[in-house]
């Protein structure tokens, strides 16, 4: 079955402090991946995408995500985290293998402690 | 440039009534999705439209939903005879082109049904 797994359903970091949020996916030999975040009763905005090329991918607000197709994995990185990254994201994965429509994980809410 | 609007933001209704949400995508988008969000839950894939046609619809329950996308106007979901399990966030995405063009979200309409 078509899966995406974000493991941590909270996490809590200081302002400041690097940032992982973590994102594996079940299946697709070339999966187009995506980042999104929501605020409290907000729509979805994308972060970054991938789709091929670089497996390194720059994003806005600062975040990055590498893909690594060993690990089925697209984590979301970001140096040093601000007071407003407060929210929750939310891993996608479409692609051919996909059919039309892109297939969410149940999301992360971080928490930015001062 | 607007984005993908969605209304109304907020509807609520009483079980057995019917609730009807509406989807204008960008501009020279004819490709719309519609996904819902359970509380505390990701988003999950409904349907997917063309104008005047239903792509996909692996994602609708069998009964009392519909979507439509008329060649003029906005895309259509419509819920009949909603019951307490239907209060979600439903959301609309629009694309440029379908196969896993990007998706671009709208703000999304919150139904609670009392």
């Amino acid at each position: 079955a078509q899966s995406v797994t974000q493991p941590d359903i909270h996490i809590t970091v200081s302002e400041g402090a690097s940032l992982e949020l973590r994102c594996n996916y079940s299946y697709g030999a070339t999966p187009y991946l995506f980042w999104y975040v929501q605020s409290p009763g907000q729509g979805l905005q994308l972060l970054l995408k991938y789709f091929s090329g670089d497996t390194l991918v720059q994003g806005i607000k600062g975040f990055e995500a590498e893909f690594k197709r060993s690990q089925s994995s697209f984590n979301l990185r970001k140096p040093s985290v601000h007071w407003s990254d407060a929210a929750e994201y939310f891993c996608a994965v479409g692609g051919v293998e996909y059919g039309n429509k892109l297939v969410f994980g149940a999301g992360t809410i971080l928490r930015v402690k001062s | 440039n607007a984005g993908v609007m969605q209304n109304p933001r907020h509807l609520v209704r009483r079980r057995g009534q019917e609730a009807r949400l509406r989807c204008s995508p960008m501009k020279g988008h004819s490709h719309v999705y519609w996904y819902r969000q359970l509380p505390e839950e990701g988003l999950k894939f409904m349907v997917y439209l063309q104008k005047e046609n239903i792509i996909d619809e692996s994602g609708m329950p069998k009964e009392r939903f519909s979507a439509e996308f008329p060649k003029e106007g906005p895309s259509i979901l419509r819920i009949q005879q909603v019951v307490r399990g239907d209060s979600a966030a439903y959301f609309c995405a629009s694309s440029l082109s379908g196969g896993n063009g990007e998706q671009f979200f709208g703000p999304g309409t919150r139904l609670t049904v009392l």
